[in-house]
C-alpha cells in the first residue's frame, strides 16, 4: 500500500479483555516496529521484526504482550488481560530494513488508540 | 545514561527566531541519525536524515558531531507551523532505532 495502515484506529475495552491490533506495512518493507506512546510521553519500543530473523522482543513490558508477523507482511500485536496502564497509542512503523543508505528510515502508521476502562 | 537524550523543552520562541536543539547519544558505534517531527496527536514523520558532513533542507540544518556524540537541529526564521515535538533518532545496523523523548517547540506570533 501507499502507507502503513493500522486498525482499529480507536479501541475501547474493559479491563481483563484481550485486544488485537493490526499493522499492514508498506509493500516491500522488511523491517516492522511496534511502539507505544502514552499521553504526553515519548515513544516506547515494544518489538522489532527484520526479515526472517527472530524478532527483538526486548521492549515488551510483560508476558501479556505478544506480536507476530505473518508472511513477512501484516503484523498483529496482542494484549491479553488488558490493564488500565495499557491505555496508550500503539504505533506501527516499517522500513526497507538494511542494505542502503536510508534503508532504515521509518514510516509510521496513524496508530491505534487503546483505552482500557 | 539514557541511550538518546534530549532537552524536553518547551522552547517558546517568536516567529522569525532561530532555534537550536541538541541531542546526545550514548553508543559511539551508532551509524544512522535522524530528526523526526511529531505534531500533537499525530504520528512521527521524518524531518531529515543527518549526515556526517551536515546537511541543510531549506530553513533546517542538521549537524552530527561524532567525537562528542551529539546531533543538532537548527531552525531558522521559525514559522507558526514549526510548532511540534522534534524527536532525535539513532540507529546501529540491524538493531532497533532508538528514539529520544523529544523536544517541544512552540512558535508564538
Amino acid at each position: 500500500g501507499a502507507g502503513v495502515s493500522q486498525s482499529p484506529s480507536n479501541k475501547v475495552t474493559e479491563k481483563g479483555k484481550d485486544v488485537e491490533l493490526r499493522c499492514d506495512p508498506i509493500s516491500g518493507h522488511t523491517a516492522l516496529y511496534w511502539y507505544r506512546q502514552s499521553l504526553g510521553q515519548g515513544l516506547e519500543f515494544l518489538i522489532y521484526f527484520q526479515g526472517n530473523s527472530a524478532p527483538d522482543k526486548s521492549g515488551l513490558p510483560s508476558d501479556r504482550f505478544s506480536a507476530e508477523r505473518t508472511g513477512g507482511s501484516v503484523s498483529t500485536l496482542t494484549i491479553q488481560r488488558t490493564q488500565q496502564e495499557d491505555s496508550a497509542v500503539y504505533l506501527c512503523a516499517s522500513s526497507f530494513g538494511t542494505g542502503s543508505t536510508g534503508a532504515n528510515v521509518l514510516t509510521f502508521g496513524a496508530g491505534s488508540r487503546l483505552t482500557v476502562l | 545514561r539514557k541511550e538518546v537524550e534530549q532537552d524536553p523543552g518547551p522552547f517558546n520562541v517568536p516567529e522569525g527566531a532561530t532555534v537550536a536543539f541538541n541531542c546526545t547519544y550514548s553508543n559511539s558505534a551508532s551509524q544512522s541519525f535522524f530528526w523526526y517531527r511529531q505534531d500533537c496527536r499525530k504520528e512521527p514523520k521524518l524531518l531529515m536524515s543527518v549526515y556526517s558532513s551536515g546537511n541543510e533542507d531549506g530553513r533546517f540544518t542538521a549537524q552530527l558531531n561524532r567525537a562528542s556524540q551529539y546531533i543538532s537541529l537548527l531552525i531558522r526564521d521559525s514559522k507558526l507551523s514549526d510548532s511540534a515535538t522534534y524527536l532525535c533518532v539513532v540507529g546501529l545496523g540491524n538493531t532497533p532505532l532508538v528514539f529520544g523523548k523529544g523536544t517541544r517547540l512552540s512558535v508564538i506570533a
